[in-house]
């Protein structure tokens, strides 16, 4: 399988709890994406990694939100202290890289559900 | 600052009817991108075309077809023959110099039997 992944699937969490969610890119693919898409709604850019360039966060809604890449390959979105609003579909891309705009590819999601 | 805007919200059609999807984009960038993307009920986001400020031929797959007029910053996007397969939410994307892209709200597709 040579397409974005991302676990879990669904994640069911209470208020105030850690989650951590995980994006494996394309192989071969230097620039890795974060969307959070809330229910019948756009998509949320939330950050975005290229190669060991510094992330551009611009998109993270509060210093709960955090990610890392390790090793230029597998990214993990971390949410501290959840909250209701949280609860959403966060999505994961990845792309070639580069210095223009090339084709996203988008994983499953993972669908997060706060109580 | 880029912008995409996606006007319509909501479309139904009868299946077999042509429908067209409208995109209009903002940017200062003289070299940039467009995109559209497709949201079935699944979920998952699937890559439907790229195209760069530089080609504004009209390109045509299948059933879908694609115009884009620079001189009114549109890139629209016709489904012809709809079919119920077609239900789905459709995003424009713009992308400039660098990476980041810029989606649009998206427009909800509904096909009737």
């Amino acid at each position: 399988g040579a397409g974005v992944s991302q676990s879990p699937s669904n994640k069911v969490t209470e208020k105030g709890k850690d989650v951590e969610l995980r994006c494996d890119p394309i192989s071969g693919h230097t620039a890795l994406y974060w969307y959070r898409q809330s229910l019948g709604q756009g998509l949320e850019f939330l950050i975005y990694f290229q190669g060991n360039s510094a992330p551009d966060k611009s998109g993270l809604p509060s210093d709960r939100f955090s990610a890392e890449r390790t090793g230029g390959s597998v990214s993990t979105l971390t949410i501290q202290r959840t909250q209701q609003e949280d609860s959403a579909v966060y999505l994961c891309a990845s792309s070639l890289g580069g210095d223009r705009p090339e084709t996203q590819y988008f994983g499953p999601g993972t669908r997060l559900l706060v109580l | 600052a880029q912008k995409v805007t996606q006007a319509q919200t909501e479309i139904s059609v009868v299946e077999k009817e042509d429908v067209t999807l409208d995109c209009v984009y903002e940017t200062r960038d003289t070299t940039y991108y467009l995109f559209w993307y497709k949201q079935p009920p699944s979920g998952e986001l699937v890559f439907l075309i790229r195209r760069n400020s530089f080609d504004e031929q009209n390109e045509i797959s299948g059933r879908y077809s694609w115009n884009f007029q620079k001189s009114t910053s549109s890139f629209n996007f016709t489904i012809t023959a709809s079919q119920v397969v077609d239900s789905a939410v459709y995003f424009c994307a713009l992308g400039g110099g660098y990476q980041k892209v810029t989606f649009g709200t998206g427009t909800k597709l509904q096909v009737i039997p």
